[in-house]
């Protein structure tokens, strides 16, 4: 149980685009769903946490803007990067917490890797 | 400030040497702790946890770590380290509070030499 999955795997998009990535609980309900951008040989960066039927909490420097958050359902989060540039390009990680975990166990989805020309 | 903190950028061992990556964090409570482990172009695993109870967590893939309080660490251990393990390792809290996200560490690369 607990999986999370992520769509697409990998995109590549022009610059000036905008690209959406969908982060789905597949076995459980997900009351907050938080967005992690990586870069290279780095560690994970928090974007935003994402709870369903709000609006999303950005972290300090991230553009909300440019980052669309939409957390529609228990089940679904999705992350816009609009108007994209080369310097967006990276591993974006979702995770997903239960609704009924008692502790902050997180889990995460697979990445998507979003290269930008 | 909450802070994770792993010394080792990139550690190598050989296979079927023991193996030990650091963690320290800052953090005003007793935090959750977790490692996690990263293959290449791939997502996280989660090794193993610890919330309360016994310091010395087992975790999967043979790993174990333990919390030390007084030093403010959760250092992840392996007896025999495989070929496999060789991938990225990942120190992380949390606040003892449900709905909040994770503070990484920069990580540590492990190779595995033959």
């Amino acid at each position: 149980g607990a999986v999370v999955s992520q769509h697409p795997s990998w995109v590549i998009c022009k610059s000036g685009t905008s690209v959406k990535i969908e982060c789905r609980s597949l076995d459980f309900q997900a009351t907050t769903m938080f967005w992690y951008r990586q870069f290279p040989k780095q560690s994970l960066m928090l974007m935003a946490t994402s709870n369903e039927g709000s609006k999303a909490t950005y972290e300090q420097g991230v553009e909300k803007d440019k980052f669309l958050i939409n957390h529609a359902s228990l089940t679904l989060s999705t992350l816009t990067v609009t108007s994209a540039h080369p310097e967006d390009s990276s591993f974006y990680i979702c995770s997903a917490l239960s609704g009924t975990s008692v502790s902050n166990e997180q889990f995460f989805g697979p990445g998507t890797r979003l290269t930008v020309l | 400030a909450q802070s994770v903190t792993q010394p080792d950028i990139h550690i190598t061992v050989s296979e079927g040497a023991s193996l030990e990556l650091r963690c320290n964090y800052s953090y005003g409570a007793t935090p959750y702790l977790f490692w996690y482990v990263q293959s290449p172009g791939q997502g996280l695993q989660l090794l193993l946890k610890y919330f309360s109870g016994d310091t010395l967590v087992q975790g999967i893939k043979g790993f174990e770590a333990e919390f030390k309080r007084s030093q403010s660490s959760f250092n992840l251990r392996k007896p025999s380290v495989h070929w496999s393990d060789a991938a990225e390792y990942f120190c992380a809290v949390g606040p003892n509070q449900a709905g909040t996200a994770l503070i990484f560490g920069k990580g540590t690369t492990l190779s595995v030499s033959s």
